[in-house]
């Protein structure tokens, strides 16, 4: 158990709304990402965090925000979801070295 | 040309075969090598870890990197069906950002009974 949750676990949208992911962590990590894994692409970073307020973007950061305002939160917002943004997300933290990765069970987002 | 390349399969082999799986990279810069291993409507887990070159050997499973060739492996001994997953290969260079960690597109695995 990597001591992540991710919710919700399946959400399906309309285009237009806006959906908020929930990371949260029961460890204190600093490091916390969020990955979205499509066919095709296998998985890429959307934003991380590396401490509370400080975030970066990741190489599919387009039409998403991230927030981090305690230490086990990361929050990820679609502020108004498009069918391109239908995949699994996946959240993680870096517990130990570089690369060092502990994945959440996914999220999976359906946008009509 | 991607960062890394990994052949999608999907690979079968029957039980107890050996296993292997591969990725090629172009970054020189890469120094921390990883294998995950992710089961169907799972999260990602952490299988290998290697810095640098060389071989790690954990049970069944053998990482090898050789960084002349930018060229990792993984290989499987005694393959069992309960290691049939998808296999993603991931990489990062030293000093960089944390958030630069590369991933292969994974290599699904059937090993069958």
């Amino acid at each position: 158990d990597a001591g992540i949750t991710q919710s919700p676990r399946h959400k399906v949208t309309e285009t237009g709304t806006p959906v908020t992911l929930r990371c949260h962590q029961t460890e204190n990590h600093r490091y916390m990402y969020w990955y979205r894994q499509d066919p095709g692409h296998g998985l890429r970073l959307i934003h991380y965090s590396y401490g509370v307020k400080d975030t970066d973007k990741g190489e599919v950061s387009d039409g998403y925000s991230v927030s981090r305002s305690k230490t086990e939160d990361f929050l990820l917002t679609l502020e108004s979801a498009t069918s391109s943004q239908t995949s699994v997300y996946f959240c993680a933290i870096m517990k130990g070295a570089i690369g060092e990765l502990f994945f959440g069970e996914g999220s999976r987002l359906t946008v009509l | 040309q991607k960062e890394v390349e990994q052949d999608p399969g999907p690979l079968s082999v029957p039980e107890g075969a050996i296993v292997s799986l591969n990725c090629t990279y172009s970054n020189s810069a890469f120094q921390y090598f990883m294998w995950y291993r992710q089961y169907s409507r799972k999260g990602p887990e952490l299988l290998m870890y290697t810095y640098s070159s060389g071989n790690k050997e954990d049970g069944r499973f053998t990482a090898q990197v050789d960084k002349s060739s930018k060229y990792i492996s993984l290989f499987i001994r005694d393959s069992q069906p309960s290691d049939s997953a998808t296999y993603l290969c991931a990489m990062q260079n030293y000093g960089g950002s944390q958030g630069n960690l590369i991933f292969g597109k994974g290599t699904k695995l059937s090993v069958k009974p």
